[in-house]
């Protein structure tokens, strides 16, 4: 199957900085990713559609300014939380559809831990 | 948009029997259902899916069935294993749309 890898799989940071977590298609090409955010015993919830050249859509209540999401290329897509608060600790969870299938495969994950 | 539920949110069953997960959805152009398995810390699996042209569909153990009309799929799990211990969750999408929305999770305990 397709693989996503995701990078890196845990970040520790200070509050106030930025973190940015990258997302990768590594053996398909990928014009649509997602970016999912899962806090404990919680379900994903859609953050926003990256898409490659041209700008994100983002779910409502997901703060663009704050979740940067850039698509440059065909199988990278980068999400930066700026300015990031404990409130924001969670696993980011990135996810790519097949080409072929659709079906979605998803990278590792980046648990965020802000002190 | 679309909005999906799942019972129940916990379930333990003795090792060997049968668990089945239950999943409801909204929209009526969601064609597409599949489950993924999660284990603590890791990213979720596809462990199947099923397009809305069938109404079951099966692999080894694991089956899932589907209502359309009723808007509603199952999946079932037959002759439980401590490995099958981990987070279930249903998904739904429409035709044309490649966002998945996902229902919240069952946390399903085989016991030994």
């Amino acid at each position: 199957g397709a693989v996503v890898s995701q990078h890196p799989s845990r970040v520790i940071c200070k509050s106030g900085t930025s973190v940015k977590i990258e997302c990768r298609s590594l053996d398909f090409q990928a014009t649509t990713m997602f970016w999912y955010r899962q806090f404990p015993k919680q379900s994903l919830m859609l953050m926003a559609t990256s898409n490659e050249g041209s700008k994100a859509t983002y779910e409502q209540g997901v703060e663009k300014d704050k979740f940067l999401i850039n698509h440059a290329s065909l199988t990278l897509s980068t999400l930066t939380v700026t300015s990031a608060h404990p409130e924001d600790s969670s696993f980011y969870i990135c996810s790519a559809p097949s080409e072929n299938t659709g079906e979605l495969f998803f990278g590792e994950g980046s648990r965020l831990t802000v002190l | 948009g679309e909005n999906v539920e799942q019972h129940p949110s916990t379930l333990s069953v003795q090792e060997g029997d049968s668990a089945v997960i239950k999943c409801t959805y909204s929209d009526s152009a969601s064609n597409y259902f599949p489950w993924y398995k999660q284990e603590l810390g890791k990213r979720p699996q596809l462990i199947i899916d099923i397009r809305s042209n069938v109404g079951e569909k099966k692999d080894q153990r694991i089956a899932v069935t589907l209502n359309k009309t009723a808007k509603h799929f199952s999946l079932h799990i037959t002759e439980t294993q401590p490995e099958d211990s981990a987070v279930y969750f249903c998904a739904a999408r429409a035709f044309g749309n490649e966002k998945l929305t996902f229902g919240t999770g069952t946390r399903l305990t085989i016991i030994p």
